[in-house]
């Protein structure tokens, strides 16, 4: 059974500071892993979407990597500020067709 | 552009009301997906469908019951509606499974 894990659960820092998220997962069977963001009792904004034959993807300060071979991802957010203050989740598509979530992490940015 | 479209947006159940939770993607895609969000959780996968007339169970299936009978509709029915269903309910959609999913605004359910 595919597990995916982020660290850490919560984060709290201080405006422009570089910021390094973590998703891991078990299977490394699959077809892409996605990156989303959710503002407080709203739906989810996709942010970077990586395909299992690619290493990273960047859009304007978000960098999202992935290692197949280690079953990790990470998310680069650079110079945060505190509009970047959300949950960040990420999700894999799997062989078998699932959608799975992470379990998120919590970020605030303060002034 | 409408994308995945959600209704209702906000729902009160009595215990043991039945309701339909309506889905609707106007992107074509063949893949769709409905999620619950317990508050402070992550999303867990209710059903997915990868085409008309297919579907199959995620995580947490039991208490639900979906169809697929056109791309565009993805409806998820509550038969017997109990309070651990209280959730948020969110649909997505995505092309072919390898593309970008994009999700719905959610229905915040609760069941009294």
């Amino acid at each position: 059974k595919q597990e995916v894990t982020q660290i850490p659960a919560a984060l709290s820092v201080p405006e422009g500071e570089n910021l390094v998220l973590n998703c891991s997962f078990t299977d490394s069977a699959i077809y892409n892993l996605q990156w989303f963001r959710q503002d407080p009792g709203k739906g989810l904004t996709s942010l970077l979407l990586i395909q299992s034959s690619q290493r990273e993807q960047t859009s304007g300060r978000l960098n999202a990597s992935l290692d197949k071979s280690s079953g990790r991802s990470t998310l680069y957010i650079a110079a945060s500020q505190p509009g970047d203050s959300a949950t960040y989740l990420c999700a894999l598509l799997s062989n078998t067709d699932k959608l799975i979530f992470g379990t998120g992490t919590r970020l605030q940015v303060f002034p | 552009n409408a994308g995945v479209t959600q209704t209702p947006k906000f729902r009160i159940l009595k215990i043991g009301q039945s309701m339909t939770l309506q889905c609707t993607q106007d992107m074509n895609h063949n893949y769709m997906y409905w999620y619950r969000q317990d508050p402070g959780m992550g999303l867990k996968l209710i059903y997915y469908s990868v085409g008309a007339g297919i579907t199959d169970k995620g995580e947490v299936p039991n208490g639900y019951n979906v169809s697929r009978s056109t791309t565009e509709d993805f409806p998820l029915r509550l038969e017997l509606a109990a309070p651990s269903q209280t959730s948020v309910y969110f649909c997505a959609s995505s092309n072919q499974g390898q593309g970008e999913a994009f999700f719905g605004q959610g229905t915040r359910l609760t069941v009294v």
